[in-house]
């Protein structure tokens, strides 16, 4: 069955730039919409923004202006770059995969925590 | 402070009935979508669209909505039940996906 598996650093020093990957397993994304998500521990979930397997994306209006989210269709992988990074930066991010509305998350990976500390 | 309102905390006696309710304009345009969240664990999509379950959520839990407000109710709470609840669904503009604040469901 498809699966999804955020990778990257699990360490990010504060003004630096936060970089994951997600790679898509057991099937192909090349269809459907790519998000990310996250959640500072303790908190609530904040969508951060998604991508389309074509390439078209959007953006968290509240992280816009720091936030990068891309694919590469070979790799059956997608990205997100969050810049300038602080400490309320520091969460668990998931990606998941809107399946039949871009609203519709119905697979998640299991999330890992990015913390920003020095 | 998020688009969509939910209440922070809601219990349930064992087998009883349970409605958690997600508030915002929105709704009156876009169905809600429902997650469950337990402790260590990623979210999990329960209830989407008018009122779909995905392969594998048990009927017990049902969606609804009206006017500006969405409802998950889950008919005869289990003690698996125990867990955070988030809505989402498109922000007010419709451009952008909004969650709720989530609801932590006891199970008594």
């Amino acid at each position: 069955q498809v699966q999804l598996q955020e990778s990257g650093p699990g360490l990010v020093k504060p003004s630096e730039t936060l970089s994951l990957t997600c790679t898509v397993s057991g099937g192909s994304i090349s269809s459907y919409y790519w998000s990310w998500i996250r959640q500072p521990p303790g908190k609530g979930l904040e969508w951060i923004g998604y991508i389309y397997y074509s390439g078209s994306t959007n953006y968290n209006p509240s992280l816009k202006s720091r936030v990068t989210i891309s694919v590469d269709t070979s790799k059956n992988q997608f990205s997100l770059k969050l810049n300038s990074v602080t400490a309320a930066d520091t969460a668990f991010y998931y990606c998941a995969r809107g399946r039949t509305t871009v609203t519709t998350l119905d697979l998640w990976g299991r999330g890992t925590l990015v913390t920003v500390s020095s | 402070s998020s688009e969509l309102t939910q209440d922070p905390a809601v219990s349930v006696a064992l087998g009883q009935t349970v409605r958690i309710t997600c508030q915002g304009d929105s709704l009156r345009s876009y169905y809600a979508n429902w997650y469950q969240q337990k402790p260590g664990q990623a979210p999990g999509l329960v209830i989407y669209g008018k009122n779909n379950r995905p392969s594998g959520i048990p009927d017990r839990f049902s969606g609804s909505s009206s006017g500006n407000t969405a409802s998950l109710t889950i008919t005869g709470a289990q003690a698996e039940d125990e867990a955070d609840y988030y809505c989402n669904s498109r922000d007010s503009s419709g451009n952008h996906v909004v969650f709720g604040g989530g609801t932590k469901l006891t199970v008594l």
